[in-house]
């Protein structure tokens, strides 16, 4: 199993600015994840980040809007950019792995975003 | 259109008994699905996994049936304790590496 670890857990943000989300793991992956989870819901697939090549986003998301950079095999961030009080949510990080044949993911703790 | 239906309504069982939770799909046709459980505050941690030809998957107090026919999965935690109290989350994937998940059903377990 690998453990992620996310900065920040919460924040309280303006409507208008961005906040950068960073999510650490303690172990190389090739494949990280960007969800959203809001209240009472699924999580939502935002971004898959591979390190060395461009996110891929799901249909509702868009690069300008989250911004994902994969430097390393260890580290992500997601930006969400021009906030408003729709993207309040909580933003997971995942990684995934090709164990014993099918892909088993683990999450980080989530970062609590409130935009007002 | 696609969807994952967990029952959005409370289950409240009592300390000892089984607790039931059902998970039914339309129009996936699912390689595996996975039972995740998510704490307040906290990311879903991944339980269990059954494959599309098992009829049942096992792990401690854990079990897991999955009909294909039906398109339905239900999850049973025996000898209940107040320590499972959570959200069990439901997911499937249709192959690759993408997983679609469930809203979750949140069950609480009374000493």
């Amino acid at each position: 199993s690998a453990v992620i670890s996310q900065k920040p857990s919460r924040d309280i943000c303006q409507r208008g600015t961005s906040l950068t989300i960073q999510c650490q793991v303690d172990s190389q992956v090739t494949m990280m994840f960007w969800y959203r989870q809001q209240p009472g819901q699924s999580l939502t697939l935002i971004a898959t980040a591979n390190q060395g090549s461009e996110a891929t986003y799901e249909s509702g998301f868009v690069i300008d809007k989250f911004p994902i950079s994969r430097p390393n095999l260890t580290f992500s961030t997601l930006t969400v950019s021009n906030m408003s009080p729709e993207d309040s949510s909580i933003y997971l990080c995942s990684v995934g792995g090709l164990t014993r044949g099918y892909y088993e993911q683990y999450f980080g703790p989530g970062t609590r975003l409130t935009v007002t | 259109s696609q969807k994952i239906e967990q029952n959005s309504e409370a289950l409240n069982i009592q300390e000892g008994k089984t607790a039931t939770l059902t998970c039914n799909y339309t129009n996936y046709s699912p390689a595996y699905l996975q039972w995740y459980r998510q704490d307040p505050g906290r990311g879903p941690v991944f339980l269990l996994l059954i494959r599309e030809n098992e009829k049942e998957k096992r792990k401690e107090r854990l079990k897991v049936t999955f009909d294909t026919t039906l398109k339905q999965s239900l999850f049973h935690i025996t000898a209940s304790q107040p320590a499972d109290s959570a959200t069990y989350l439901c997911a499937l994937n249709t192959g690759g590496f993408k997983t679609i998940f469930g809203a979750g059903t949140r069950l609480f377990v009374k000493a």
